[in-house]
């Protein structure tokens, strides 16, 4: 079965730094990734898709980056902000026919003013 | 646009009691899922519902049973409540790809005493 592995240990960065966060996946090769952010109490909210083809996407101050030979995915926020501080989740399609996605246990990510 | 709804937001239970988790959707989405997430273990899958009037087993459905009520609505019942089943539970639904993502309710914390 797919796995996903995700740092458990929360990432500590000073405001105005860029955050990197890591997605790491055995297996299969999925023909996409979803990044997700989860707020304390609330339900992840998705934030964004890369495709297998894609080597990065760029959304806002956001950058994912998919590399398929090392099974790796990076999740890059610049010019954090306390705001971003969140729970980061990242996902993988249901294979085989099946319905069930993947989902890391996600990286804790606290910017501090 | 609501989004994904469900209800209740919180719930404490005895061993033994049952209850019904209500979810809807206004977003015209085929696929719904019945999600279970606990420290340290991550979102699983309990049920999905791929469209309406089709239900499936995920990775965690015993315990649980669904109804897809229509093609808004999917309710999750615990008919014997158990401490083991003390978890925060999301509903979520999709588009059949997938790819815009999976959008989440704001969770149910059950918790079984």
């Amino acid at each position: 079965s797919q796995k996903i592995e995700q740092n458990s240990e929360a990432l500590n960065i000073q405001e105005g730094k860029t955050a990197t966060l890591t997605c790491n996946y055995t297996n299969y090769s999925p023909a996409y990734l979803q990044w997700y952010r989860q707020d304390p109490g609330r339900g992840p909210v998705f934030l964004l898709l890369i495709r297998e083809n894609e080597k990065e996407k760029r959304k806002e101050r956001l950058k994912v980056t998919f590399d398929t030979t090392l099974k790796q995915s990076l999740f890059h926020i610049t010019a954090s902000q306390p705001a971003d501080s969140a729970t980061y989740l990242c996902a993988l399609p249901p294979s085989g026919g099946s319905y069930i996605p993947t989902f890391g246990r996600g990286t804790s990510l606290i910017v501090h003013p | 646009n609501a989004g994904v709804t469900q209800t209740p937001k919180f719930q404490v239970l005895k061993t033994g009691q049952s209850m019904t988790l209500q979810c809807a959707q206004d977003m015209n989405h085929n696929s719904m899922y019945w999600y279970r997430q606990d420290p340290g273990m991550g979102l699983r899958l309990i049920y999905y519902s791929a469209s309406e009037g089709t239900t499936d087993k995920g990775e965690v459905p015993n315990g649980y049973n669904v109804s897809r009520l229509n093609k808004r609505e999917f309710s999750l019942r615990l008919e014997s409540a158990a401490p083991s089943q003390t978890s925060v539970y999301f509903c979520a639904s999709s588009r059949p790809d997938r790819e815009d993502g999976y959008t989440f309710g704001s969770g149910t914390r059950l918790t079984v005493v």
